[in-house]
């Protein structure tokens, strides 16, 4: 069984606070780490599709990590605007007989208030 | 461009009915079909998914089954629904595997 850990489960911040949020993954056997945004009543959506140790990626104010050998991952926001508000995934995907599979978190719910 | 819908939105049935809720796929071919369970409190679960036509595989024991009849067609069902099988369940494509994922509306199912 793949354990994939968000934290915190919950964020409140207000409008124009940077934030981040943690997602842990098994360290061995690694093919790829995703992050998802999910707002209510609309699809999740791909932010970032990270494979490789060290690989940091960014999209207008949000950016992602990547640390494979001890098996996480950071998300941040910088100048949280409301629209930020959503439940942010991230999964993990190994290779060997599992590949192909994505593992979700639990989510991060974050909450930007005005 | 690629487009995913599955259906019904919403629906409400009786414990011991059956089940099924579909997704199509345009815009794209022989994509990786996946379908997803969100119980209350937890987390998306991968339930199925498949890489062709008729090719299935199950992630978890349960009361349902899925199938691929056509190559953008995936459908869930059940001959008789549980309790526990109420949830949200979302269908989604990728054209990699393990590549991005591109997700359905939704279904939300209560099992009453």
């Amino acid at each position: 069984i793949l354990n994939v850990e968000q934290s915190p489960q919950s964020l409140h911040v207000q409008e124009g606070d940077s934030t981040n949020f943690t997602c842990s993954f098994p360290s061995s056997n690694f093919y790829a780490l995703h992050w998802y945004r999910w707002e209510t009543a609309k699809s999740p959506e791909a932010l970032f599709v990270m494979t490789l140790n060290g690989d940091e990626k960014k999209k207008g104010r949000i950016s992602a990590t990547l640390n494979t050998k001890e098996g996480y991952s950071y998300l941040y926001i910088k100048g949280s605007q409301p629209e930020d508000s959503a439940t942010y995934l991230c999964a993990f995907s190994s290779g060997g007989t599992s590949y192909g599979k994505l593992t979700f978190g639990q989510g991060t719910i974050l909450t930007v208030h005005p | 461009s690629q487009t995913i819908h599955q259906w019904p939105a919403t629906l409400v049935q009786p414990v011991g009915s059956p089940l099924s809720l579909e997704c199509t796929v345009e815009g794209t071919s022989n994509p990786n079909l996946y379908w997803y369970r969100q119980a209350a409190g937890r987390g998306l679960q991968l339930l199925f998914y498949s890489v062709g036509i008729g090719q299935i595989s199950s992630e978890v024991p349960q009361n349902l089954s899925a199938s691929r009849p056509q190559d953008r067609q995936f459908i869930l069902s059940s001959k008789k629904l549980l309790l526990s099988d109420s949830g949200f369940y979302l269908c989604a494509w990728s054209v990699q595997v393990p590549g991005e994922l591109f997700f359905g509306e939704g279904s939300r199912l209560t099992v009453l």
